[in-house]
C-alpha cells in the first residue's frame, strides 16, 4: 500500500520569507500523481499544486513550487515571498495512475507566518 | 456553479442514533469519495464511487454505508453512531478516467460529534 509522510508537524517563516516543507512516499507504481492541498482555518481544502510523476519539469504555481526527486520518491512544497494568508495546514497527496484515483494523505504541516 | 456541497455543516448525536451526510457536486465528475478527518491523522477514505452506480470501500469504512443515488449525488449513512466517529467529515469528486481531470474538489466539511 502506499504511504505518504510528512515529517515536519510544524513549521513557521516570516513574512516575505522562503519556507520548504518536506514529503516522502513509498510506492511501487511507476505513474502517479502528486497534490499538496492547503488547509486554512475555513476548513475548506484548496489545491495548491499538482505533479505528474512522468513529468521531471518541477510544477510551479506563483510563489509556490515543488522539488520532485522520483527516484528518492521525495516531494517538497517550497513557498516564496510568503504572505500572511499562507497560514494553514499544507497535506502532501498521493494518486495512482488510473485506477480508482483515491488519494493517500500525509497527516499535514502545519504552517505559521510570522509579520 | 456551487461545486462540491454537503450538508449539514455541524451535527450532534447520541450514541445509536443514525443520521445520513448528504453530498452533491455540479460539475458533472464521475468520481465521489467520502473522507474523515481526525486530529493528527490527516484524511483517510472511507468509500468512493468510481462512477455511477459502484461503490467501493475505502481505508476506514466499518461502521458507515453509502448510496451513490445519481451522477451527482452520493450520501454516507451512519446506522448507529458511536464516538469513535466523531470527526470532520468530507466529501469530494473528480473528473474520472481520461482527460487529465484528476483533481479532487472537496466540499466544505461536517462536523459531526456524537456523545
Amino acid at each position: 500500500a502506499q504511504t505518504v509522510t510528512q515529517s515536519q508537524p510544524e513549521m513557521s517563516v516570516q513574512e516575505a520569507e522562503t519556507v520548504t516543507l518536506s514529503c516522502t512516499y513509498d510506492t511501487s507504481e511507476s505513474d502517479y500523481y502528486l497534490f499538496w492541498y492547503k488547509q486554512p482555518p475555513s476548513r475548506q481544502m484548496i489545491l495548491v499544486i499538482r505533479q505528474e510523476a512522468y513529468k521531471q519539469q518541477n510544477a510551479t504555481e506563483n510563489r509556490f513550487s515543488v522539488n520532485f526527486q522520483k527516484a528518492a520518491k521525495s516531494f517538497s512544497l517550497k513557498i516564496s515571498d510568503s504572505q500572511l494568508g499562507d497560514a494553514a495546514m499544507y497535506f502532501c497527496a498521493y494518486q495512482r495512475q488510473g485506477g480508482s484515483e483515491k488519494l493517500v494523505f500525509g497527516k499535514g504541516t502545519k504552517l505559521t507566518v510570522n509579520p | 456553479n456551487a461545486g462540491v456541497t454537503q450538508t449539514p455543516k455541524f451535527q450532534v448525536l447520541k450514541t445509536g442514533q443514525s443520521m445520513t451526510l448528504q453530498c452533491a457536486q455540479d460539475m458533472n465528475h464521475n468520481s465521489m469519495y467520502w473522507y474523515r478527518q481526525d486530529p493528527g491523522m490527516g484524511l483517510r477514505l472511507i468509500y468512493y464511487s468510481a462512477s455511477e452506480g459502484t461503490t467501493d470501500k475505502g481505508e476506514v469504512p466499518n461502521g458507515y454505508n453509502v448510496s451513490r443515488l445519481n451522477k451527482r449525488e452520493f450520501s454516507l449513512r451512519l446506522e448507529s453512531a458511536a464516538p469513535s466517529q466523531t470527526s470532520v467529515y468530507f466529501c469530494a469528486s473528480s473528473g474520472g478516467k481520461g482527460g487529465g481531470r484528476v483533481e479532487q474538489f472537496f466540499g466544505p466539511g461536517t462536523r459531526l460529534t456524537v456523545l
